[in-house]
């Protein structure tokens, strides 16, 4: 089974420039994640989708991110302009139907290995 | 708020030297604790799902366990491969995963 495929692996690019990534969720998966991670820290949610849905996106900076998942599968994320302080790995993940306890759902994400932004 | 308090930030090891990773948490509602494995560029890699006091998981020479409080990631004779960062997170009434910083774990061959 593939996995969460994610692409550029790598980005660099000098700030105020555009920068879009795009992410492959794992195939029936409904819910995806986009989740912000600075060097030595945990994930930070930045958004979450339900299917088409944007449920959650109370943590993206909206005056210069955007996301999209159209038709409920592939998703982009996007960043303009971009600033020095965006450099991050942004990692996208997702995950089976709404959290549910205990069943045969461990309620797990699936990230995929991340797109590291640099930006000059 | 829900909080997630990883310790120790670094830790080296022997090979051989068994050890426990500390996950201190503060979540309204406890659906779930999650223990993750990362590898230097790359994702985080799923290990335990934790649901209740008192429970434990084993894998390997990987074996979590959960009080009201914390959670305790514990390391039997590690190995060199091994060495990865883990990474701790609750997921409560918010409907959030909310992840702690994580720990280094080096181990030496």
């Amino acid at each position: 089974e593939a996995g969460v495929v994610q692409s550029p692996r790598y980005k660099i690019i000098e700030k105020k420039q555009p920068v879009a990534f795009w992410c492959n969720p794992i195939s029936g998966h409904n819910t995806l994640y986009w989740y912000l991670q600075n060097l030595g820290q945990g994930p930070e949610l930045l958004i979450r989708y339900e299917n088409e849905e944007a449920v959650d996106d109370s943590q993206l900076p909206k005056d210069r991110f955007s996301a999209e998942r159209l038709k409920g599968v592939d998703s982009t994320l996007k960043i303009q302009p971009a600033e020095l302080g965006d450099s991050a790995v942004y990692l996208c993940a997702s995950s089976l139907d709404r959290w549910l306890a205990g069943g045969n759902n461990t309620g797990e994400l699936f990230f995929g290995e991340g797109s590291r932004l640099t930006v000059l | 708020e829900d909080q997630v308090t990883q310790s120790p930030e670094a830790l080296r090891l022997q090979e051989g030297e068994s050890s426990s990773l500390n996950c201190s948490y503060t979540v309204s509602g406890l659906r779930g604790l999650f223990w993750y494995r990362q590898d230097p560029g790359k994702g985080p890699e799923f290990l335990f799902t934790l649901y209740s006091a008192g429970e434990e998981k084993e894998k390997e020479r990987l074996k979590a366990t959960l009080t009201k409080k914390e959670s305790f990631l514990h390391i039997t004779a590690p190995k060199p491969e091994d060495s990865a960062t883990y990474l701790c997170a609750v997921f409560g009434r918010t409907y959030k995963y909310i992840f702690g910083t994580g720990t280094r774990l080096k181990v030496l061959a």
